[in-house]
């Protein structure tokens, strides 16, 4: 079964420093495409950002990066220089070349001032 | 360049009333995706549509839940005879085609609350 696992409830971070959010999948696919969005109060469902699996460069947004680790089936999220507009709920999604996101559970991020 | 808009954004229904959900995609966009998202859970794919096609149901239940999107207007999510577990937020999202590995756009969600 293709399963996406978040396994930090929630996780907490000093202004300006340097949080990493971890997520794990299971595919049988060799080709597929990971995101994190971001979820603040609003509801909205934000892209931070996104990578492709046969790339093997690691994926960068400005305060945004990724640890992609593909034989460990391993897609963790950096956020460097936490600010406060960062809190919200980080959703891991992998897409297995289809149109059916596969979202993990989710990791509460509060930035403390 | 509006982005997915959906409405009610709150919606209050009383057990065994029915729920419609509404979606209006990007413009430009003929392709939209139902997401269901539990309490503390991430979102789950219910249902793929195109204009006038149901593409991909796999995800919504049998019974209760049907979902159209037709030539004109938004595209609408139905639950008949809710249930109090059905209390949801129900994310609708666009993409220009039916590429998955395209970004997906959002809407705000429909907080679906059942007394």
């Amino acid at each position: 079964a293709q399963t996406v696992t978040q396994s930090q409830p929630e996780m907490s971070v000093q202004e300006a420093e340097t949080v990493t959010l971890s997520c794990t999948y299971d595919t049988s696919e060799s080709d597929y495409y990971l995101f994190w969005y971001k979820q603040p109060p609003s509801r909205q469902m934000i892209l931070v950002i996104r990578q492709e699996a046969y790339k093997q460069q690691n994926a960068t947004e400005n305060r945004f990066s990724v640890n992609f680790q593909k034989a460990a089936k391993s897609f963790s999220l950096k956020i460097s220089d936490s600010q406060l507009g960062d809190a919200a709920m980080y959703f891991c999604a992998y897409i297995p070349g289809t149109y059916k996101y596969i979202f993990g559970t989710g990791t509460r991020l509060k930035v403390l001032a | 360049n509006a982005g997915v808009m959906q409405n009610p954004r709150h919606l209050v229904r009383r057990r065994g009333q029915e729920a419609r959900l509404r979606c209006s995609p990007m413009k430009g966009h003929s392709h939209v995706y139902w997401y269901r998202q539990l309490p503390e859970e991430g979102l789950k794919f219910m249902v793929y549509l195109q204009k006038e096609n149901i593409i991909d149901e796999s995800g919504m239940p049998k019974e209760r839940f049907s979902a159209e999107f037709p030539k004109e207007g938004p595209s609408i999510l139905r639950i008949q005879q809710v249930v109090r577990g059905d209390s949801a937020a129900y994310f609708c999202a666009s993409s220009p085609s039916g590429q998955g590995v395209e970004k997906l756009f959002f809407g705000s969600g429909t907080q679906l609350s059942v007394l």
